[in-house]
């Protein structure tokens, strides 16, 4: 079965410093994973896809098939940053998003 | 368009009372589901449908039914609510050979 790991249920760093969001996964197929981001008070929206190679508002994420990892990083946090962060894996034929628990950032200034 | 709407925003019920969680989308996505979030637990899938007609269980279905009798609607019932079913529910849409899911506000449900 397929699974994701997120090992920080909080991330503190101070504006300016790089952060780095860990995920790692556990799937038998070809992986198609994301991050997403929920706001506070806000819906979950995507944040990226690792299949675009995008950066989006600063954050990059690559996917390590060796050490199946798919971690997020900023070189320079803003306090906008501040959310919950989920990384998600998706299977099923592309219905189905696994999460992991989610990691809580905290820009602090 | 509207994307993912989600009726009720709150919620609360008593132990054993039942009500329909209603979850509507107005992008014609194929697919649609439906999670729970819990501190420290994430997003935990309940139920999910490829189409309407189709179902299937995700990782929690115990407690909940759904149906998909229309590709703009996806309902979660709780048939006898308990306070283990405390939670945030989401819903979500994909369309189908796209990857975004899209969600809805959430329902915050307490059961007392």
């Amino acid at each position: 079965a397929q699974r994701v790991t997120q090992p920080e249920k909080l991330l503190s760093v101070f504006k300016g410093a790089p952060v780095e969001l860990k995920c790692n996964y556990s799937y038998s197929g070809s992986p198609e994973l994301f991050w997403y981001v929920q706001y506070s008070r806000q819906r979950l929206q995507l944040l990226l896809r690792h299949i675009s190679r995008e950066s989006i508002k600063g954050f990059t994420a690559d996917l390590n098939k060796g050490e199946t990892s798919f971690h997020l990083k900023k070189p320079f946090a803003q306090e906008e940053d501040s959310a919950m962060y989920y990384c998600a894996l998706l299977t099923g034929g592309g219905n189905k998003l696994t999460f992991g628990t989610g990691t809580q950032l905290k820009v602090e200034l | 368009n509207a994307g993912v709407t989600q009726t009720p925003k709150f919620q609360v019920l008593k132990t054993g009372q039942s009500m329909t969680l209603q979850c509507a989308q107005d992008m014609n996505h194929e697919y649609m589901s439906w999670y729970r979030q819990d501190p420290g637990m994430g997003l935990r899938l309940i139920h999910y449908s490829v189409g309407a007609g189709i179902t299937d269980q995700g990782e929690v279905p115990n407690g909940y039914n759904v149906s998909r009798s229309t590709t703009e609607d996806f309902p979660l019932r709780l048939l006898s609510a308990a306070p283990s079913q405390t939670s945030v529910y989401f819903c979500a849409s994909i369309r189908q050979g796209n990857t975004e899911a899209f969600f809805g506000q959430g329902t915050r449900l307490t059961v007392v």
